[in-house]
């Protein structure tokens, strides 16, 4: 089956650092990728859709300067949280949607956690 | 590690049928479950969790410990259900937390 992978799995930085999380389709090719956040004890947050080959498309409130996406390819996106805050460590989430099936279903990554000090 | 599983990649019922989609989980500890629903080309949003044990359009789940099983059911299914439906399991504890999704399963309700 389709899978989805993420690095890394956790990461610990300090406050001001920018990290940057991969998101990667491993047996297909996803022209769009979506990157989700989950906060604690809430439901799934959408923060920007990404689609290979053009900028993302971000959801009211998501700051596209400090989250910045890449889709440089169609087995990989990337997530980088700019100057990093306490008040983003998160749990963040990508999925990718494959191009050619038939459910038009999406493949979740495994997720990372970000800790910022 | 903790495991999800929904046996059923594809479900397809008439419209009128009772609905069951299977989650079961694999985990030491206690977790908390949640059901989560996409509709076509829609963005993935929260169906219902299992603290809150209530019904959201129609639909129920109830945790099973026995079985470790969160099967989410609904007795009359409506053409609007047909869906992705993603279980998923949270573990958490000590200020950590990591949400597990399934592989989903594709509810189609024929009229």
């Amino acid at each position: 089956g389709a899978v989805v992978s993420q690095h890394p799995s956790r990461v610990i930085c300090k406050s001001g650092t920018s990290v940057k999380i991969e998101c990667r389709s491993l047996d297909f090719q996803a022209t769009t990728m979506f990157w989700y956040r989950q906060f604690p004890k809430k439901s799934l947050m959408l923060m920007a859709t990404s689609n290979e080959g053009s900028k993302a498309t971000y959801e009211q409130g998501v700051e596209k300067d400090k989250f910045l996406i890449n889709h440089a390819s169609l087995t990989l996106s990337t997530l980088t949280v700019t100057s990093a805050h306490p008040e983003d460590s998160s749990f963040y989430i990508c999925s990718a949607l494959a191009g050619e099936v038939t459910l038009d279903e999406q493949f979740f990554g495994p997720g990372t956690r970000l800790t910022v000090l | 590690a903790q495991r999800v599983t929904q046996p059923e990649k594809l479900l397809s019922v008439f419209k009128g049928a009772p609905v069951e989609l299977k989650c079961n989980y694999s985990y030491s500890g206690s977790p908390e479950l949640f059901w989560y629903v996409q509709y076509s080309r829609q963005r993935l949003q929260l169906l219902l969790r299992h603290i809150s044990r209530e019904s959201i359009k129609g639909f129920t789940a109830d945790l099973n410990k026995g079985e470790t099983s969160f099967h989410l059911k609904k007795p009359f299914a409506q053409e609007e259900d047909s869906a992705m439906y993603y279980c998923a399991p949270l573990e958490s504890g000590a200020g950590s937390y990591q949400l597990t999704f399934g592989k989903g399963t594709k509810l189609s309700v024929i009229p």
